[in-house]
């Protein structure tokens, strides 16, 4: 089983639509999670931040669950500008060290 | 607006070659990260300096050698590079230690080796 599982996609989406994304990661003492986005040939930028249970930030909400072990992360009314991958990244429960997803791609159509 | 800093851009270079990748970042962050990111794979850490020391090498080979002259740079020196090298190196940097620490990333250098 890999560290941090997401489901590589694409997701098309309609713009205006919501969705949502699901990450799994297998090691319990991980305590902070992160949403980043990277665009084709740039580099990643941090999305969210989730330290507890969920964090909002606009049209973005990212909810983690403990006890399952899962982030997920919701986009709502979406953008044509979403479209990117999406990285699920988990710290590794000591420093520094972070594990990444392998991405999900999002395409938002007109 | 990313405010760390990476240069060059764009690198290609001979398997003979010796160069040097740079990296700066402007926030009085105190952790520094060198990454590689192969096309369509996620970022793989390469090195962690924390107060200019080098704290983590995820085994990568001497032929990559890192630097920290202070706590706002970063260098990534190459020597004798192979093809499969070719690459997009990332540079992060994160506030403290700790498992909180958010990573900040600068635009990066795209290598490629002939």
């Amino acid at each position: 089983r890999k560290e941090v599982e997401q489901d590589p996609g694409p997701f098309n989406v309609p713009e205006g639509a919501t969705v949502a994304f699901n990450c799994t990661y297998s090691n319990s003492a991980s305590q902070s999670f992160f949403w980043y986005r990277q665009d084709c040939r740039k580099e990643p930028k941090l999305l969210m931040s989730v330290y507890s249970s969920g964090n909002e930030d606009g049209r973005f909400t990212a909810q983690l669950n403990r006890a399952s072990q899962y982030i997920s992360l919701l986009i709502r009314d979406s953008k044509l500008s979403d479209s990117a991958t999406y990285l699920c990244v988990v710290n590794k429960g000591s420093n520094y060290q972070l594990i990444w997803g392998a991405g999900t791609k999002l395409i938002i159509k007109p | 607006d990313t405010e760390v800093t990476q240069t060059p851009k764009h690198l290609v270079m001979g398997m003979t070659n010796k160069k040097s990748l740079k990296c700066e970042q402007h926030m009085g962050h105190r952790a520094m990260y060198w990454y590689k990111q192969k096309a369509k794979k996620p970022p793989e850490l390469m090195f962690v300096y924390s107060y200019e020391k080098l704290s983590i090498n995820e085994s990568v080979p001497s032929r990559f050698s890192p630097e920290c002259p202070n706590s706002s740079l970063l260098n990534l020196h190459l020597h004798a590079l192979q093809p499969e090298d070719s690459a997009l190196y990332l540079c992060a940097s994160s506030q403290a230690s700790g498992p909180y620490n958010e990573q900040f990333f600068g635009p990066g250098t795209r290598l490629t080796v002939l």
